[in-house]
């Protein structure tokens, strides 16, 4: 099966400028994660969907972070406007079955995002 | 809260050479632990998992026993090779953070020719 693909790999923009990172979940995955790892720290949890729906989104920093899931399929996260802080590699993760498959995620590559 | 403490890297070992990397944790209740490994370029994988006290996970020849009294998850292998090179995260899952993951900040293992 194809893994979480997550796009850009990388991207560079100025503070302020808008961002919108973009993650495939493996067909069929209902839950879909986003984490974050900023300045080689550890990878925070940001939230959770199940299909379309948001189930935790408690590890959002602020407002200025938006994420969607359309239709239950893939998720963009949106950082608007970005801050030199938001620099990081943020991974986006998928699992079937949320009760069976413990720590069973399949993640993404990570997009690196550098704010200048 | 959750949290994970994870040795400080960069490690630099020569191959062969047997690896450590210290992980305790702090947690509400029986927590599943976890290693996993992100290579070059790629996204992170699981690479081994304990869900009991005084299981032992194991993988490519990597161990870890989950140790509850000591609340420590230790990595290790006997011998490492150049392909090993790789940053490693332990990490946690409790029943009542919903199996969002809680990460330590990771380690990054250089093994040289």
């Amino acid at each position: 099966e194809a893994g979480v693909t997550q796009f850009p790999s990388h991207s560079v923009i100025e503070k302020g400028q808008t961002v919108t990172l973009r993650c495939d979940p493996i067909s069929g995955h209902d839950n879909l994660y986003w984490y974050r790892r900023v300045m080689g720290k550890e990878i925070k949890f940001l939230l959770h969907f199940v299909k379309e729906s948001k189930q935790d989104e408690s590890g959002m920093p602020n407002n200025r972070f938006l994420a969607e899931r359309t239709g239950g399929t893939y998720s963009t996260l949106k950082v608007q406007p970005a801050e030199l802080e938001d620099s990081g590699v943020y991974f986006c993760a998928s699992s079937q079955d949320l009760i069976r498959r413990v720590g069973g995620y399949t993640f993404g590559s990570g997009t690196r995002l550098t704010v200048v | 809260g959750n949290s994970v403490t994870q040795m400080e890297g960069p490690v630099t070992l020569s191959e062969e050479a047997f690896l450590t990397i210290n992980c305790t944790y702090t947690a509400t209740g029986y927590p599943s632990l976890f290693w996993y490994v992100q290579y070059p370029g790629e996204g992170l994988q699981l690479l081994l998992k304990a869900t009991k006290a005084d299981d032992k996970g194991s993988n490519k020849g990597f161990e870890a026993t989950y140790r509850k009294e000591t609340t420590s998850f230790h990595l290790e292998k006997g011998s490492v090779q150049v392909s090993d090179s790789a940053v490693y995260f332990c990490a946690l899952s409790s029943l009542g953070s919903a199996r969002q993951l809680t990460f330590g900040s990771g380690t990054q293992l250089t093994v040289l020719p």
